[in-house]
């Protein structure tokens, strides 16, 4: 069974930073490129960024980019996103997906991240 | 950055009513797939590839669609189908989501 589970989330100053985890089991981690989501309370879903299942590949939404850093260790089989220069408009439920051909088809319950002061 | 419009944005339909939810994207896309959300839980796989029906998703639903034009029907609405429907576009990055339709029975 696949299962991907977020850690890391919390109560976080602006300004501050914040490292969540993704750990990935029931299925070969080094074969999928994987994602992370957000989506803001009462709001949709909003892509952050990817990362390929080698590393090659790495993009970030523009929102994020320059502050927050996805990274992966497929001998952990675990997936990071390190945010830093945290905002108010950061504050959301983050998780992280799998990356299939046709989709992202795995999504992990999330994680909550709240950055206020 | 390809922009997706879902319409309606909130709908309520009857047990055994049919339903179409549209995804307009702002230019032209191969494929389109929708995720089902409910209430307090995470997206899940829904359709892909405009029309194929992701594990485990009852035959009464069917995605169509081509170009900047997409859609999701529910030939007969029960209700374990509330839930928000979000289409997603994953041709060019960023890639990017419809502000999803919320579904509700009546």
């Amino acid at each position: 069974e696949v299962q991907l589970v977020e850690s890391g989330g919390g109560l976080v100053q602006p300004g501050r930073s914040l490292k969540l985890s993704c750990l990935a089991s029931g299925f070969i981690f080094t074969n999928y490129g994987m994602n992370w989501m957000r989506q803001a309370p009462g709001k949709g879903l909003e892509w952050v960024a990817s990362i390929s299942s080698s590393n090659s590949y790495i993009y970030y939404a523009d929102t994020v980019k320059g502050r927050f850093t996805i990274s992966r260790d497929n001998a952990k089989n675990t997936l990071d996103l390190q945010m830093t220069s945290l905002r108010s408009e950061d504050t959301a439920l983050y998780y992280c997906a799998r990356q299939n051909y046709s989709g992202m088809d795995y999504w992990g319950q999330g994680v909550l991240v709240s950055v206020s002061s | 950055e390809i922009v997706l419009t879902q319409s309606p944005a909130t709908m309520a339909a009857s047990p055994g009513e049919k339903v179409t939810l549209t995804c307009r994207a702002s230019s032209s896309v191969s494929y389109v797939y929708w995720y089902q959300q409910k209430s307090g839980t995470s997206p899940k796989f829904w359709i892909y590839d405009t029309s194929k029906l992701a594990s485990g998703v009852p035959k009464r639903f069917s995605g169509s669609g081509s170009g900047t034009s997409y859609s999701l029907t529910i030939s007969s609405m029960d209700t374990e189908d509330t839930a928000t429907y979000y289409c997603q576009q994953g041709r060019s990055y960023p890639p990017t989501f419809g502000s999803g339709t919320k579904l509700e029975i009546k």
